[in-house]
């Protein structure tokens, strides 16, 4: 059974920083391309990062570009989200995913509240 | 980006009714998935490439529609169904969610 467990969320201030991790398990990781999705009660769930299985490729929604980095470590089977110079419209619910194909997010964590204030 | 419109926003309905949801794009897609999401849960992948259903998926959730308009429909709903249900596109980046249609079970 594919179990995604997200910890690291709290409270920090805003331009503070925090890095989300995800241990994955009942699948084999380093064979998976994955993400991180948020959602908020505003803007509902939007996309935020992808990595490739191999950790050579990542890509970035524009709101986070620059200032998040998504990572892998396929030996530990955890995912991680090293999130910098927070805002607070960052302040979400943060869910790692897997992808079954191309965007397409077939397995979900339970997610990791990270709130954003001073 | 693609902008996705759900509606309705919220479904009232009475178990073994039937409910239909529909989504709609701001372009022509080749690629929509339905998530189904419970209070306090993770969204679960239901419906993939408008028609296909996800593994462990009931018979009663089907997908349908091309181009601009899809379709859920769950064909007899169980008191479990009560939930806020999503759909997505992947044709275009970046990939975005419709705001969600909320079924309430009478």
């Amino acid at each position: 059974e594919v179990q995604l467990v997200e910890s690291g969320g709290g409270l920090v201030q805003p331009g503070g920083s925090l890095r989300l991790s995800c241990a994955a398990s009942g699948f084999t990781f380093s064979t998976y391309w994955m993400h991180w999705v948020r959602q908020t009660p505003e803007k509902g769930l939007v996309w935020v990062s992808r990595i490739s299985s191999d950790g050579s490729s990542t890509n970035y929604a524009d709101s986070v570009k620059g200032r998040f980095t998504i990572s892998r470590d396929n030996g530990e089977n955890t995912l991680y989200l090293q999130m910098n110079s927070l805002r607070a419209d960052d302040t979400a619910v943060y869910y790692c995913a897997t992808e079954g194909s191309g965007y397409r997010f077939d397995n979900w964590g339970q997610g990791t509240l990270v709130t954003v204030s001073s | 980006e693609i902008v996705l419109t759900q509606s309705p926003a919220t479904l009232s309905l009475s178990p073994g009714e039937r409910a239909t949801l529909s989504c709609r794009a701001s372009q022509s897609l080749n690629y929509l998935a339905w998530y189904q999401q419970k209070p306090g849960q993770a969204p679960r992948l239901l419906i993939y490439d408008a028609t296909n259903r996800a593994t462990g998926i009931p018979a009663r959730f089907s997908g349908s529609g091309f181009g601009t308009d899809f379709t859920l429909t769950i064909s007899s709903l169980e008191p479990e169904d009560s939930a806020v249900y999503y759909c997505q596109q992947r044709s275009y980046w970046p990939p975005t969610f419709g705001q969600g249609t909320k079924v309430e079970i009478k």
